[in-house]
């Protein structure tokens, strides 16, 4: 079974500060990976993809790849009450056409 | 990215009844997804749907369960069968974005079995 790992949180960072949000996935062949915010009672929102080794920078958000550890990471500098949500991290399997599998998600709180 | 309307965007229903949800996107897309988000968890794929093709489902839904319609590049509908509170659920449809690979969501459909 093709999995997607991350740690549920809660993660709590005061504002201002940078929040990392950690995934790891167990496919080595996976080729795209997406990083989506989800507000509560809201639909999940794109907010970052990576596809290459490194870093991908975004505004406050930064996507790092390392598909030798098969990781890939989500930083969000300067954090603001209004980054307080569920991210989620999905990532198309190899085989998988252009299916998704998502992660559990992490909670991640900003504190004024 | 696309607009993607979805209706109802909540329902209560009894169980052993049925309920289709309408998925609109306002421009053509080869692909639509149908997700389940189940209370405080991730999103499960359903199946995927194309346009002209019987719609290709996960291990653990059925057709008979989850019927789906994909009759033009826009529409899609799930249906949700015989529900029984199980089945309350945020059922969710998404599209494939220009770039092939990334999705984009509706706005979700909230389901709740009594």
């Amino acid at each position: 079974q093709k999995e997607v790992e991350q740690n549920s949180g809660p993660l709590s960072v005061p504002e201002g500060a940078i929040a990392s949000l950690n995934c790891t996935y167990s496919d080595r062949g996976s080729q795209s990976f997406f990083w989506y915010r989800q507000y509560s009672g809201k639909s999940p929102e794109l907010i970052m993809s990576i596809y290459s080794n490194g870093d991908k920078e975004d505004g406050r958000f930064t996507a790092q790849l390392n598909k030798a550890s098969q990781y890939v990471s989500l930083l969000i500098r300067d954090s603001q009450p209004s980054d307080s949500a569920t991210y989620l991290c999905a990532v198309n399997p190899s085989g998988s056409a252009r299916q998704l599998t998502f992660g559990s998600g992490t909670q991640l709180t900003v504190l004024p | 990215s696309a607009v993607i309307s979805q209706k109802p965007s909540r329902d209560i229903c009894q169980r052993g009844t049925s309920l289709t949800i309408q998925c609109q996107v306002d421009s053509q897309v080869t692909m639509m997804f149908w997700y389940r988000q189940q209370p405080g968890q991730s999103l499960t794929l359903i199946a995927t749907a194309n346009q002209g093709s019987e719609a290709t489902y996960e291990s653990g839904f059925v057709i008979d369960k989850f019927p789906i319609s994909r009759p033009n590049l826009t529409f899609s509908t799930l249906t949700v069968s015989n529900m029984s509170p199980e089945d309350s659920s945020i059922y969710l449809c998404s599209v494939e974005g220009r770039g092939g690979l990334e999705q984009f969501f509706g706005p979700g459909t909230r389901l709740t079995v009594l």
